[in-house]
């Protein structure tokens, strides 16, 4: 996988926009962007993925630089709900599917 | 309900005993993939079947093994169980689809070894 870097920690505060960002230089031109969120001990959830253009879903929206070497994960009104390790992917095409995970960003969202 | 189902959801055992959890796949879904997390560790990809064949291998311990049946559910056993190997274990689905990263995770298995 093309390696990601992202701050081990973030704070945001109840109602505001969370903005998460994440590095990811090394990436290839057919590769995509995935963002997947843990909310303690829970499983994984998936929350959106991106090749080039932004994204926008439910959950959230994914802006992705013109030179697609970084991009930030955006969740527009921020819950105590959303505190949760949010982990920034971009999978290899040679992993066969696989996902790896990293340490991503714990973010805190407070009252 | 995520529609992958993890069995049991707490598991307490002994130090040297095996264990086997078990994931059905969300519906339609052909790949299932096995990770664990022990306690403040990342995500550790175990392995991965796609529609009943081994397709990727992780960092599993040779006294863990795993498979999946012709109905798509998915077994992991754990054999010889050491103080370490607690942890939870989670299961995901897919499509099996190369470039589809889109991933539903079960709830988990949690493994108390005492």
């Amino acid at each position: 996988d093309a390696k990601t870097t992202q701050p081990p920690s973030m704070d945001c505060a109840e109602g505001r926009a969370a903005n998460l960002p994440c590095n990811h230089s090394t990436i290839s031109g057919n590769e995509y962007v995935y963002w997947y969120r843990q909310i303690h001990s829970q499983g994984p959830q998936y929350i959106i993925h991106g090749l080039k253009n932004n994204e926008t879903n439910e959950m959230a929206s994914l802006i992705i630089t013109e030179d697609r070497k970084s991009s930030t994960l955006i969740l527009p009104h921020a819950t105590l709900r959303d505190t949760a390790v949010y982990y920034c992917i971009v999978p290899s095409a040679s992993n066969t599917g696989k996902l790896i995970f990293g340490q991503g960003t714990t973010l805190q969202v407070k009252p | 309900d995520s529609g992958v189902t993890q069995t049991p959801k707490h598991l307490i055992t002994a130090t040297g005993q095996r264990v086997t959890l078990r994931c059905s796949p969300r519906s339609g879904d052909l790949s299932v993939y096995w990770y664990q997390q022990s306690l403040d560790q990342g995500l550790q990809f175990l392995i991965q079947y796609y529609n009943g064949e081994e397709r990727a291998k992780g960092n599993i311990l040779e006294r863990f093994s795993a498979q999946q049946f012709p109905d798509l559910h998915s077994e992991l056993n754990l054999s010889s169980l050491e103080l370490g190997d607690s942890a939870l274990y989670f299961c995901a689905s897919s499509d099996g689809t190369a470039t589809n990263y889109g991933y539903t995770f079960g709830s988990g298995t949690r493994l108390t070894v005492v």
